[in-house]
């Protein structure tokens, strides 16, 4: 089954302690994205990769890191979260050349992460 | 402002019903155009592109008018299935690394 997918769906950490947030796809996509989630703001990408080894920032990158070592996966990183960045977080994919209304993206079942 | 705005709702509608949502959106030089439907704590899923002659899918009818830069969706005989918050997306570019969102809209069809 062709799919995203997200691990953990819940994390509930503390200030400060580093996480990562796993995301994999088996649809061989180029690109991949992180987005959150927030009430009444919609979604807003923080990075995004165009292909491996080539990523680059979205409109709120501060405080995450990424990397795209192999095609399939684009962890999400929080080297030191703080409670602003309690939301919740998706991970996209899509095919990259064929243009947007021929290549929708494709979601994870979301990770809904607090910061206390 | 927001570059995608839509009206949060919620709107309650009796099953039958048919109800229309819009969405504004502030760049005139976006380029394609998208309904997402995220049901509750769920991932958004395309429920239909929008493009510009306009376009029908079942009971569901997008519009575009690039003029007034304003996308709508049109559900016919609404579903209680149809109970979901609907997410306009719209692209600057051809690639999908530009996408904006709409903070969606939310609808109840109710029996």
């Amino acid at each position: 089954e062709a799919q995203v997918t997200q691990n953990p769906r819940y994390l509930i950490t503390v200030t400060g302690k580093k996480l990562t947030v796993t995301c994999s796809q088996n649809m061989n996509h180029e690109y991949m994205s992180w987005y959150r989630q927030d009430p009444g703001l919609g979604l807003r990408q923080i990075y995004y990769s165009m292909n491996v080894e080539v990523t680059d920032k979205g409109d709120v990158p501060e405080g995450y890191k990424v990397s795209r070592k192999e095609k399939r996966n684009f962890p999400l990183i929080l080297e030191s979260p703080s409670p602003n960045q309690t939301s919740l977080y998706f991970c996209a994919s899509s095919l990259r050349d064929r243009g947007s209304y021929n290549s929708p993206l494709h979601f994870g079942n979301g990770t809904r992460l607090t910061v206390t | 402002r927001k570059e995608v705005e839509q009206d949060p709702g919620p709107f309650n509608v009796p099953e039958g019903a048919t109800v229309a949502f819009n969405c504004t959106y502030s760049n005139s030089a976006s380029q394609s155009f998208f309904w997402y439907r995220q049901d509750c704590r769920k991932e958004p899923k395309l429920l239909m592109s929008v493009y510009s002659s306009g376009n029908e899918d079942g009971r569901f009818t997008a519009q575009l008018n690039r003029a007034s830069q304003y996308i709508s969706l049109l559900i016919r005989d609404s579903k209680l299935s149809d109970s979901a918050t609907y997410l306009c997306v719209v692209n600057r570019l051809r690639t999908n690394n530009d996408m904006r969102f709409g903070a969606g809209t939310r609808l109840t069809v109710k029996p």
